[in-house]
């Protein structure tokens, strides 16, 4: 069964960048689909952009074209995702999920604040 | 690409059943059967109850079921329980690698 285990929590000023991490074990990293969905507090469900770290190119939901990066490393099957600009509207609980359109395991989530 | 539509809240007493739709669009969910629903306990991570419209994940109850009738998906819950009391997602496929939820409907058990 594959685990998703997310970096800790953040607090950022409005204008700085952030990464988090999702380090994934137990299973096949590089040729499953990763994901990463973010929540605002009492908000839905948010789909950001993903990638299947064996082909390394990574899609973007139009909404944060520009401003969001995300990256794998295959030799430590950690998947990153950066986002830049930060905004208060951005704070949220990042989530990274895997598996394909459907996201069949998840991180436990990571808190970013944004606050002056 | 726009949201999928749920209805906000959906209820039922122990033991009825209950639907919940997700209407999209033929971009979306009329276009493909990557239609997903999951469930979302208060402060936990959503989980992945069903996928490609009508599949359970291993451990998923059979009382959980999926459908697709043109640009609407549905989620029905039959046999309701108090533990099901919860938000529910839907997801799609919207093409051009992308994935599009819908705003969420919060089941409340009566």
């Amino acid at each position: 069964q594959v685990q998703l285990v997310q970096s800790g929590a953040e607090v950022k000023k409005p204008g700085s960048s952030v990464k988090v991490s999702c380090k994934a074990s137990g299973g096949t990293f590089s040729s499953s689909a990763l994901s990463w969905v973010r929540q605002a507090p009492g908000q839905g469900l948010e789909w950001m952009g993903g990638i299947i770290p064996i082909f390394t190119t990574a899609k973007y939901a139009q909404k944060f074209q520009g401003r969001v990066t995300i990256t794998a490393d295959k030799s430590t099957s950690t998947a990153y995702m950066e986002l830049t600009s930060l905004r208060s509207e951005d704070t949220a609980m990042y989530y990274c999920a895997g598996r394909g359109w459907e996201l069949d395991y998840w991180g436990q989530g990571t808190l970013v604040t944004v606050s002056s | 690409q726009s949201a999928l539509t749920q209805p906000p809240s959906a209820s039922g007493s122990p033991g009825q059943s209950v639907t919940i739709s997700c209407t999209g669009t033929s971009g979306d969910v009329g276009a493909y059967n990557y239609v997903s629903w999951y469930q979302q306990h208060p402060g936990k991570a959503p989980k992945l109850i069903v996928y490609e419209v009508t599949k359970r994940p291993s451990g998923v109850p059979d009382r959980f079921s999926g459908s697709k009738s043109g640009n609407t998906a549905s989620l029905t819950v039959s046999g309701l329980q108090a533990e099901d009391e919860a938000d529910f997602y839907c997801s799609s496929y919207a093409g051009s690698n992308n994935l599009v939820f819908g705003g969420g409907t919060k089941l409340t058990v009566l």
